[in-house]
């Protein structure tokens, strides 16, 4: 069975600093990766996909995520965070099949002033 | 508009009361799901249904059971609540299958369920 490992619960930054959330997964078949972002009191939204092609994918608000095969990660990343971007960020695979999604267990970021 | 709406958004029961949180959506997709959320967990699957005649349990669905009333509406319900059902709960759809070939989610706002 497919499954994702966020390897922080929690990461506190400084405002403008840079920041990387880890991500590993596990499947022996090809996949689809994601990565979803979770502000305060409101549902979850697409940050950015991975599904073929480059390796690099850009998201929104700055973000971006390298895919390495070998390593079995995708690692998200943003070179210069703001206080807004405090939230959770959860990331994710398509199952063979695409038949669910399996979820993360979560990174809190925290950006302070 | 939100394209997918949850409700009640806020819900605080009693051990042993029955309850039901609703789904509705607007995208026009034919796969729908049920999460829950608890912290350090992530998210966890309840059930899913990829159209009206399909339902399927997730990896918790005990004490839990959904209804797929139409293409737009999937609701949740919880027989008789205990206390550890205390959690955030999602609704979100997918377009897998249909136009899109990957299973993206969008999700709704949630509902966060208290059991006493």
């Amino acid at each position: 069975a497919q499954s994702v490992t966020q390897l922080d619960s929690q990461v506190p930054v400084f405002e403008e600093a840079p920041v990387e959330l880890r991500c590993n997964y596990s499947s022996s078949v090809s996949v689809y990766l994601f990565w979803y972002v979770q502000y305060p009191n409101q549902g979850l939204q697409l940050l950015l996909k991975y599904l073929s092609g480059s390796t690099l994918v850009k998201g929104i608000n700055g973000f971006e995520a390298e895919f390495n095969k070998s390593q079995t990660s995708f690692h998200l990343r943003k070179p210069s965070v703001h206080i807004s971007d405090t939230a959770e960020y959860f990331c994710a695979v398509d199952d063979t099949g695409g038949f669910k999604t399996i979820f993360g267990a979560g990174t809190r970021l925290f950006v302070k002033a | 508009d939100a394209d997918v709406t949850q409700t009640p958004r806020n819900r605080i029961t009693k051990t042993g009361k029955r309850i039901m949180l609703e789904c509705s959506q607007t995208k026009g997709h034919d796969r729908m799901y049920w999460y829950r959320q608890d912290p350090g967990l992530g998210l966890r699957l309840i059930y899913y249904s990829f159209d009206v005649k399909d339902i399927n349990k997730g990896e918790i669905s005990d004490g839990y059971s959904v209804s797929r009333q139409a293409q737009a509406k999937f609701s949740l319900s919880l027989e008789s609540a205990i206390p550890n059902q205390t959690a955030l709960y999602f609704c979100a759809t997918s377009d897998r299958g249909g136009r899109a070939y990957y299973n993206e989610q969008f999700f709704g706002p949630g509902t966060r369920l208290t059991v006493l």
